[in-house]
């Protein structure tokens, strides 16, 4: 149990479109969902917090208008990059934490490797 | 500011060796720690989640301790095998829920 997913698994896009990553919990209801990217050889940062049917909290330093985040189910939470550039081009996971969560472990889905040429 | 420190950056060991890996952090106010595997391209596998309140957890191959006064934290693998080479990532829980990570460690088991 304990399954996240995402998709796509990786996307290649043109400088100033928009891409959207999906994270889905599959087999239990994610009260939390949360986004990190990580650069290569190095380790994962957080970026938001989402909460299902309330706004999400974005560490410092992270644009909320270029990454949106909406958590409109308690199984669906979706990434927006808007306006991606090449400095975008980076890994990024999500977790999920809820159900099957105990001592608030999360659950990590299998990462999106987004390339913005 | 949480800061978690993993040594070595990297390590190279030969099939068989135990080996330890290390991981500390500056505040010592967590609700737990956990240990990841990420295979390259890929995402987070968890090894082993220790609550604050307990010293260690063991699974299989791997045992993990933790110091929470000292804030320090190990994973302890025996008998390494080529397939255990990976990243190996420490991450804390503290307030708000929030995992902080380190910068991992580059294991190779050559075989």
């Amino acid at each position: 149990g304990a399954v996240v997913s995402q998709h796509p698994s990786w996307v290649i896009c043109k400088s100033g479109t928009s891409v959207k990553i999906e994270c889905r919990s599959l087999d239990f209801q994610a009260t939390t969902m949360f986004w990190y990217r990580q650069f290569p050889k190095q380790s994962l940062m957080l970026m938001a917090t989402s909460n299902e049917g309330s706004k999400a909290t974005y560490e410092q330093g992270v644009e909320k208008d270029k990454f949106l985040i909406n958590h409109a189910s308690l199984t669906l939470s979706t990434l927006t990059v808007t306006s991606a550039h090449p400095e975008d081009s980076s890994f990024y996971i999500c977790s999920a934490r809820g159900g099957y969560s105990s001592y608030n472990e999360q659950f990590f889905g299998p990462g999106t490797r987004l390339t913005v040429l | 500011k949480q800061e978690v420190t993993q040594i070595p950056a990297a390590l190279s060991v030969p099939e068989g060796e135990n080996l330890v890996l290390n991981c500390s952090f500056t505040d010592s106010a967590i609700y737990n720690l956990q240990w990841f595997r990420q295979d390259p391209g890929k995402g987070l596998t968890s090894l082993l989640l220790i609550q604050s309140s307990q010293r260690e957890q063991t699974s299989g191959r791997l045992n993990a301790s933790l110091d929470k006064s000292s804030g320090r934290s190990t994973l302890y693998i025996a008998a390494s095998q080529p397939g255990d080479s990976a990243t190996y990532l420490c991450a804390v829980v503290q307030l708000g829920n929030k995992l902080v990570f380190g910068a991992g460690t580059i294991l190779r088991v050559k075989s």
